[in-house]
């Protein structure tokens, strides 16, 4: 099946920080989506991306759609405490189908 | 609206045993969809429903089967638990009547433990 590569797999910053991380696939998709998840709980959608090159803000959250449409980016601006969890990338090509990325666990040094 | 809900929230079985894992939602969707989240790999598509009687293989649908018993709940069985199941499975559900629509809401989980 296809294969979502999510970089970096774990982050340890400060608060205050700027977050960038991203994600590759082995084949296009027409939409990309960015989740997080907090422990014990479903992971809850932050930003949707439908067109190649689209860039996408949710308040200090900004999504690219890669231009290849093989690759998105998420970038979090000052982080803040709450920012602690997973971020999963995932990717749509059909109509139903999402395909996950592995995530990147956030933690927040005090 | 309660939204997605799950139960249990938690499971132990043997090997062997059989079970089923309930999921509801309240929110009039149409597509439902069952996922398992191992450690240190995202979520993957056991199977979903796109409608009230229709039901696909996902990603990993061996060892397992689902039923769409109406529109609100989907559940996932597990015919003959093996240690390889254990896992957190989670229901989600979405609203495919509009455009773009991309929001899955999910439910809060159940860990399962297969000894």
């Amino acid at each position: 099946g296809q294969q979502l590569n999510q970089s970096p797999q774990s982050m340890f910053i400060q608060e205050g920080e700027d977050v960038s991380m991203n994600c590759t696939s082995s084949s296009i998709f027409n939409t990309w989506l960015w989740y997080k998840q907090d422990p014990g709980e479903g992971p809850v959608l932050l930003i949707a991306l439908y067109k190649a090159g689209e860039l996408t803000s949710n308040g200090r959250l900004t999504a690219q759609f890669g231009i290849t449409r093989k690759d998105s980016f998420l970038n979090i601006s000052a982080s803040i405490p709450s920012d602690v969890g997973i971020y999963f990338c995932a990717g749509r090509l059909g109509n139903e189908k999402l395909t996950f990325g592995t995530g990147t666990r956030l933690t927040i040094i005090p | 609206n309660a939204g997605v809900t799950q139960t249990p929230k938690f499971q132990v079985l043997k090997t062997g045993q059989s079970m089923t894992l309930q999921c509801a939602q309240d929110m009039n969707h149409n597509s439902m969809y069952w996922y398992r989240q191992d450690p240190g790999m995202g979520l993957r598509l056991i199977y979903y429903s796109a409608s009230e009687g229709t039901t696909d293989k996902g990603e990993v649908p061996n060892g397992y089967n689902v039923s769409r018993l109406n529109k609100r709940e989907f559940s996932l069985r597990l015919e003959s638990a093996a240690p390889s199941q254990t896992s957190v499975y989670f229901c989600a559900s979405r609203d495919t009547s509009g455009r773009r629509t991309d929001t899955q809401y999910f439910g809060p989980g159940t860990r399962l433990t297969v000894l």
